[in-house]
Protein backbone atom coordinates (compact mmCIF):
# COMPACT_ATOMS: atom_id res chain seq x y z
CA UNK A 1 0.00 0.00 0.00
CA UNK A 2 0.90 3.87 0.24
CA UNK A 3 2.88 5.01 2.35
CA UNK A 4 2.77 8.30 4.29
CA UNK A 5 5.42 9.82 6.60
CA UNK A 6 5.41 12.51 9.22
CA UNK A 7 8.70 14.45 10.82
CA UNK A 8 8.74 14.47 13.89
CA UNK A 9 7.66 11.75 15.36
CA UNK A 10 7.25 13.64 18.32
CA UNK A 11 8.40 17.32 19.55
CA UNK A 12 8.38 19.11 22.93
CA UNK A 13 8.57 22.90 22.73
CA UNK A 14 8.32 25.95 25.04
CA UNK A 15 4.98 27.79 25.31
CA UNK A 16 5.12 30.62 22.48
CA UNK A 17 7.57 28.76 20.06
CA UNK A 18 6.39 27.72 16.68
CA UNK A 19 6.46 23.63 15.75
CA UNK A 20 6.51 22.59 12.01
CA UNK A 21 5.00 19.02 11.22
CA UNK A 22 5.53 17.56 7.97
CA UNK A 23 3.77 14.80 5.93
CA UNK A 24 5.14 13.53 3.21
CA UNK A 25 3.73 11.04 0.12
CA UNK A 26 6.51 8.43 -0.12
CA UNK A 27 5.51 6.50 -3.00
CA UNK A 28 2.67 8.21 -4.60
CA UNK A 29 1.33 11.88 -5.32
CA UNK A 30 -1.01 13.27 -2.92
CA UNK A 31 -4.03 16.26 -4.24
CA UNK A 32 -5.33 16.39 -1.09
CA UNK A 33 -3.76 15.91 2.37
CA UNK A 34 -5.76 15.76 5.35
CA UNK A 35 -4.55 17.18 9.27
CA UNK A 36 -6.42 15.24 11.84
CA UNK A 37 -6.20 15.92 15.68
CA UNK A 38 -6.36 13.37 18.76
CA UNK A 39 -6.63 14.08 22.21
CA UNK A 40 -5.65 11.50 24.06
CA UNK A 41 -8.55 8.66 24.46
CA UNK A 42 -10.26 10.66 21.97
CA UNK A 43 -11.54 10.14 18.04
CA UNK A 44 -9.25 11.91 15.63
CA UNK A 45 -11.05 15.45 14.49
CA UNK A 46 -9.95 16.67 11.11
CA UNK A 47 -8.55 19.77 11.52
CA UNK A 48 -8.43 21.20 7.67
CA UNK A 49 -7.87 19.60 4.32
CA UNK A 50 -5.36 21.06 1.98
CA UNK A 51 -5.10 20.50 -1.94
CA UNK A 52 -1.92 21.28 -3.47
CA UNK A 53 -1.82 24.17 -4.62
CA UNK A 54 -4.20 26.26 -3.30
CA UNK A 55 -5.36 27.74 0.23
CA UNK A 56 -6.17 25.20 2.98
CA UNK A 57 -10.31 24.35 4.16
CA UNK A 58 -10.01 24.41 8.09
CA UNK A 59 -13.16 23.40 9.97
CA UNK A 60 -15.51 24.98 12.40
CA UNK A 61 -13.50 26.43 15.24
CA UNK A 62 -9.92 25.15 14.10
CA UNK A 63 -8.27 29.20 13.90
CA UNK A 64 -6.48 28.94 10.49
CA UNK A 65 -3.87 31.62 12.06
CA UNK A 66 -2.90 29.34 14.93
CA UNK A 67 -2.45 26.62 12.83
CA UNK A 68 -1.19 27.22 9.03
CA UNK A 69 -0.78 24.30 6.67
CA UNK A 70 0.88 24.68 3.22
CA UNK A 71 0.77 21.94 0.73
CA UNK A 72 3.58 23.52 -1.93
CA UNK A 73 4.26 19.96 -3.43
CA UNK A 74 2.41 16.68 -4.34
CA UNK A 75 4.58 15.04 -1.55
CA UNK A 76 4.54 17.22 0.70
CA UNK A 77 2.34 19.17 3.25
CA UNK A 78 3.17 21.26 6.66
CA UNK A 79 1.56 21.60 9.45
CA UNK A 80 3.18 25.06 11.73
CA UNK A 81 1.59 25.35 15.27
CA UNK A 82 2.64 29.03 15.98
CA UNK A 83 3.05 30.72 19.07
CA UNK A 84 2.32 27.11 20.88
CA UNK A 85 0.38 26.66 24.61
CA UNK A 86 -0.13 23.86 26.44
CA UNK A 87 -3.41 23.18 25.84
CA UNK A 88 -1.92 22.59 21.73
CA UNK A 89 -0.51 19.62 23.08
CA UNK A 90 -2.33 16.40 21.12
CA UNK A 91 -1.55 14.07 18.39
CA UNK A 92 -1.39 15.60 15.44
CA UNK A 93 -2.40 12.94 12.14
CA UNK A 94 -1.94 13.48 8.29
CA UNK A 95 -3.62 11.50 5.80
CA UNK A 96 -3.04 11.83 2.15
CA UNK A 97 -4.81 11.01 -0.71
CA UNK A 98 -3.91 10.49 -4.61
CA UNK A 99 -5.84 11.41 -7.52
CA UNK A 100 -6.84 8.16 -8.63
CA UNK A 101 -7.22 6.72 -5.34
CA UNK A 102 -10.30 5.85 -3.23
CA UNK A 103 -8.80 5.43 0.26
CA UNK A 104 -7.07 7.73 2.39
CA UNK A 105 -3.56 6.68 3.51
CA UNK A 106 -2.56 7.97 7.16
CA UNK A 107 0.59 9.49 8.50
CA UNK A 108 2.01 7.79 11.98
CA UNK A 109 1.63 10.56 13.50
CA UNK A 110 3.18 13.59 15.92
CA UNK A 111 3.19 13.91 19.65
CA UNK A 112 3.58 17.15 20.40
CA UNK A 113 3.74 18.33 24.00
CA UNK A 114 4.01 22.19 24.57
CA UNK A 115 6.08 23.13 28.32
CA UNK B 1 -23.84 17.54 10.11
CA UNK B 2 -22.46 13.61 9.62
CA UNK B 3 -22.06 11.99 13.35
CA UNK B 4 -20.54 8.61 14.19
CA UNK B 5 -21.60 6.80 17.40
CA UNK B 6 -19.45 4.06 18.63
CA UNK B 7 -21.39 3.48 22.31
CA UNK B 8 -18.28 1.20 23.73
CA UNK B 9 -14.93 2.24 24.51
CA UNK B 10 -14.30 -1.38 25.49
CA UNK B 11 -14.72 -4.55 24.38
CA UNK B 12 -12.79 -7.62 26.36
CA UNK B 13 -13.75 -11.14 24.48
CA UNK B 14 -12.42 -14.30 25.06
CA UNK B 15 -10.17 -15.89 22.21
CA UNK B 16 -12.34 -17.95 19.79
CA UNK B 17 -16.00 -15.85 21.05
CA UNK B 18 -18.23 -13.92 18.50
CA UNK B 19 -17.12 -10.02 18.28
CA UNK B 20 -19.72 -7.37 17.56
CA UNK B 21 -18.00 -3.46 17.11
CA UNK B 22 -21.07 -1.58 17.45
CA UNK B 23 -21.84 1.39 15.47
CA UNK B 24 -24.54 4.21 14.55
CA UNK B 25 -24.08 6.90 12.17
CA UNK B 26 -26.34 10.30 11.37
CA UNK B 27 -26.13 11.53 8.01
CA UNK B 28 -28.98 13.26 5.56
CA UNK B 29 -28.01 11.77 2.54
CA UNK B 30 -25.94 8.11 1.16
CA UNK B 31 -23.11 7.85 3.36
CA UNK B 32 -19.70 5.74 3.10
CA UNK B 33 -19.45 3.99 6.04
CA UNK B 34 -16.02 2.47 6.54
CA UNK B 35 -13.96 0.52 9.41
CA UNK B 36 -10.41 1.33 10.55
CA UNK B 37 -7.94 -0.16 12.85
CA UNK B 38 -4.87 0.80 15.10
CA UNK B 39 -2.67 -2.27 15.97
CA UNK B 40 -0.61 -1.22 19.15
CA UNK B 41 2.14 1.27 18.13
CA UNK B 42 1.02 1.30 14.71
CA UNK B 43 -0.73 4.17 12.70
CA UNK B 44 -4.37 4.28 11.30
CA UNK B 45 -5.30 1.28 8.66
CA UNK B 46 -8.67 1.19 6.76
CA UNK B 47 -10.01 -2.21 7.35
CA UNK B 48 -12.96 -2.15 5.24
CA UNK B 49 -16.03 -0.61 3.64
CA UNK B 50 -19.70 -1.20 2.70
CA UNK B 51 -19.28 -1.00 -0.88
CA UNK B 52 -16.63 -3.08 -1.01
CA UNK B 53 -18.85 -5.93 0.88
CA UNK B 54 -15.85 -8.24 1.37
CA UNK B 55 -14.50 -9.87 4.40
CA UNK B 56 -11.31 -8.88 5.67
CA UNK B 57 -9.37 -10.50 8.00
CA UNK B 58 -12.42 -12.73 9.17
CA UNK B 59 -14.66 -8.84 9.60
CA UNK B 60 -17.69 -8.05 7.72
CA UNK B 61 -19.62 -5.01 8.28
CA UNK B 62 -23.18 -4.83 7.00
CA UNK B 63 -24.55 -1.28 5.99
CA UNK B 64 -28.51 -0.94 7.69
CA UNK B 65 -29.87 2.65 6.39
CA UNK B 66 -33.02 1.76 8.36
CA UNK B 67 -30.78 1.37 11.71
CA UNK B 68 -27.94 3.47 10.83
CA UNK B 69 -26.05 1.08 11.45
CA UNK B 70 -22.29 -0.67 10.71
CA UNK B 71 -21.73 -3.13 12.92
CA UNK B 72 -18.36 -4.58 12.63
CA UNK B 73 -18.57 -8.58 12.95
CA UNK B 74 -16.18 -11.50 13.37
CA UNK B 75 -17.75 -14.51 14.42
CA UNK B 76 -14.91 -15.98 16.10
CA UNK B 77 -11.91 -13.27 17.72
CA UNK B 78 -8.10 -14.20 17.46
CA UNK B 79 -5.81 -12.51 19.75
CA UNK B 80 -4.28 -10.73 16.70
CA UNK B 81 -7.64 -8.86 16.35
CA UNK B 82 -6.68 -7.14 19.62
CA UNK B 83 -6.57 -3.29 18.67
CA UNK B 84 -8.90 0.03 18.10
CA UNK B 85 -11.23 0.40 16.33
CA UNK B 86 -13.17 3.34 14.51
CA UNK B 87 -15.96 3.51 12.50
CA UNK B 88 -15.64 6.61 9.65
CA UNK B 89 -18.39 8.08 7.63
CA UNK B 90 -17.98 10.00 4.40
CA UNK B 91 -20.37 12.17 3.46
CA UNK B 92 -18.82 13.68 0.03
CA UNK B 93 -16.21 15.94 -0.42
CA UNK B 94 -13.74 13.59 0.85
CA UNK B 95 -14.11 14.51 4.69
CA UNK B 96 -14.28 11.78 6.84
CA UNK B 97 -15.72 11.80 10.38
CA UNK B 98 -14.46 9.40 12.73
CA UNK B 99 -16.38 7.66 15.76
CA UNK B 100 -14.58 8.01 18.90
CA UNK B 101 -12.87 4.21 18.92
CA UNK B 102 -13.64 1.14 20.63
CA UNK B 103 -10.61 -1.02 22.20
CA UNK B 104 -10.96 -4.31 21.62
CA UNK B 105 -9.33 -7.05 23.53
CA UNK B 106 -9.33 -10.74 23.04
CA UNK B 107 -8.54 -12.55 25.93
CA UNK B 108 -6.08 -15.75 25.56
Amino acid sequence: GAVVSQHPSWVICKSGTSVKIECRSLDFQATTMFWYRQFPKQSLMLMATSNEGSKATYEQGVEKDKFLINHASLTLSTLTVTSAHPEDSSFYICSALGAAMNEQFFGPGTRLTVL
Amino acid sequence: AQRVTQPEKLLSVFKGAPVELKCNYSYSGSPELFWYVQYSRQRLQLLLRHISRESIKGFTADLNKGETSFHLKKPFAQEEDSAMYYCALSGGYQKVTFGTGTKLQVIP
